[in-house]
């Protein structure tokens, strides 16, 4: 397996634009979580979903930010309209049971977002 | 939800000599996962204990579980340069969060 993949690699944009991260979680797993990594504020959790239903997004810093997951194999994470606090590495991770359990996150290698 | 606290929040040492990271929580847990992450990669899980365990071994890696202290450690030993990265530690929970991890420099 490719391990979860995410896209793009790199945004750069200007304030005010939308912004689409995407991310295709391991074959299998059934649950896929979005952070956000700065160095303020660490790795914050935004939103995890469970067989592509949301969970809790109470992570989810304001309604500019949405996420979906339409299948089990694709989510993404839109901010519209972006500000430049967005600045951020997303990153998503899935994986195989809860996490309450011993659901061992698989990371993707993160989408470095830039807002001007 | 919870997260861990990692401690110290940075370490430096030669190579060869053992890293000890330490980490706290506040509520019960089932498990607790160690994961590691090179400079501007994803999380790479390392190990993870449950509840009713008190030691685990993975290679260089020793975790030990403190239940009745809410603490865990991570000791790396004969470090490399290698292992140069930030450790987090992740209580399992409703919301697995992470702290800000400890960041290892392992100087050649």
């Amino acid at each position: 397996d490719a391990g979860v993949i995410q896209s793009p690699r790199h945004e750069v944009t200007e304030m005010g634009q939308e912004v689409t991260l995407r991310c295709k979680p391991i074959s299998g797993h059934d649950y896929l979580f979005w952070y956000r990594q700065t160095m303020m504020r660490g790795l914050e959790l935004l939103i995890y979903f469970n067989n592509n239903v949301p969970i809790d997004d109470s992570g989810m810093p304001e309604d500019r930010f949405s996420a979906k997951m339409p299948n089990a194999s694709f989510s993404t994470l839109k901010i519209q309209p972006s500000e430049p606090r967005d600045s951020a590495v997303y990153f998503c991770a899935s994986s195989l049971g809860g996490l309450g359990g011993t659901g061992e996150l698989f990371f993707g290698e993160g989408s470095r977002l830039t807002v001007l | 939800s919870q997260q861990g606290e990692e401690d110290p929040q940075a370490l430096s040492i030669q190579e060869g000599e053992n890293a000890t990271m330490n980490c706290s929580y506040k509520t019960s847990i089932n498990n607790l996962q160690w994961y590691r992450q090179n400079s501007g990669r994803g999380l790479v899980h390392l190990i993870l204990i449950r509840s009713n365990e008190r030691e685990k071994h993975s290679g260089r890696l020793r975790v030990t579980l403190d239940t009745s202290k809410k603490s865990s450690s991570l000791l790396i030993t004969a470090s490399r340069a290698a292992d140069t990265a930030s450790y987090f530690c992740a209580p399992s929970g409703s919301r697995l969060t992470f702290g800000e991890g400890t960041q290892l420099t392992v100087n050649p």
